[in-house]
């Protein structure tokens, strides 16, 4: 089955550029998927990608897939104090029925 | 507007007093899960139902149970809570279980 990693904690400084990263196992994933959980908030879905896509744009948001590596990365540029927040990725695993995994979030901490 | 609603959103309660979280969405979704949110374990998917009277074991389904009568209703029940179930509860639907999930705001439950 799917198993979804990310490191936990991410600090930047206001203005500049957050890398938040993620490694998955499940190569069949057809999606994969970035979430926001803001404070007391349930998750939304942030972007997402194909796995037939390398890269994908979003306005601040660009999603990398490296298929080879089994490496996902979400960049924010222009990182505001509006981005704090704990960041998932998600695969969907292909183990006994299609369903999404998600990795266990990362925390962005924007500072001045 | 398309949400998925829970309540209650906070909740303390006593070693083996049965409760009950609800959870309804409005989307006619067919697939609805429940996840539990603990630190640095990310979700992990306690129940799902792939539609009505459809329903099976998640990740971590011991001392829960869950019922579908209803397409947009997807209880939790904890017959007997324990201090080991405190935790933020989220439900989840979607239209497949591949697909983006649209989450509810969390229960925080604590057990005491």
């Amino acid at each position: 089955g799917e198993d979804v990693e990310q490191s936990l904690f991410l600090s930047v400084r206001e203005g500049d550029s957050s890398v938040i990263n993620c490694t998955y196992t499940d190569s069949s994933s057809t999606y994969l998927y970035w979430y926001k959980q803001e404070p007391g908030a349930g998750l939304q879905l942030l972007t997402y990608i194909f796995s037939n896509m390398d890269m994908k744009q979003d306005q601040r948001l660009t999603v990398l897939l490296n298929k080879k590596d089994k490496h996902l990365s979400l960049r924010i540029a222009d990182t505001q104090t509006g981005d704090s927040a704990i960041y998932f990725c998600a695969g969907v695993s292909s183990g006994g029925y299609n369903k999404l995994i998600f990795g266990a979030g990362t925390r962005l901490a924007v500072h001045p | 507007e398309a949400q998925v609603t829970q309540n209650p959103r906070y909740l303390i309660t006593v070693t083996g007093k049965k409760l009950t979280v609800t959870c309804s969405q409005n989307m006619n979704h067919e697939y609805m899960s429940w996840y539990r949110q603990d630190p640095g374990l990310g979700l992990r998917q306690i129940y799902y139902s792939m539609n009505v009277e459809v329903t099976d074991k998640g990740d971590v389904p011991e001392g829960y149970k869950v019922s579908r009568k209803e397409k947009r209703n997807f209880p939790l029940i904890l017959e007997s809570p324990s201090p080991n179930q405190t935790s933020l509860y989220f439900c989840a639907s979607s239209s497949a279980p591949q697909y983006e999930q649209y989450f509810g705001p969390g229960t925080r439950l604590t057990v005491t």
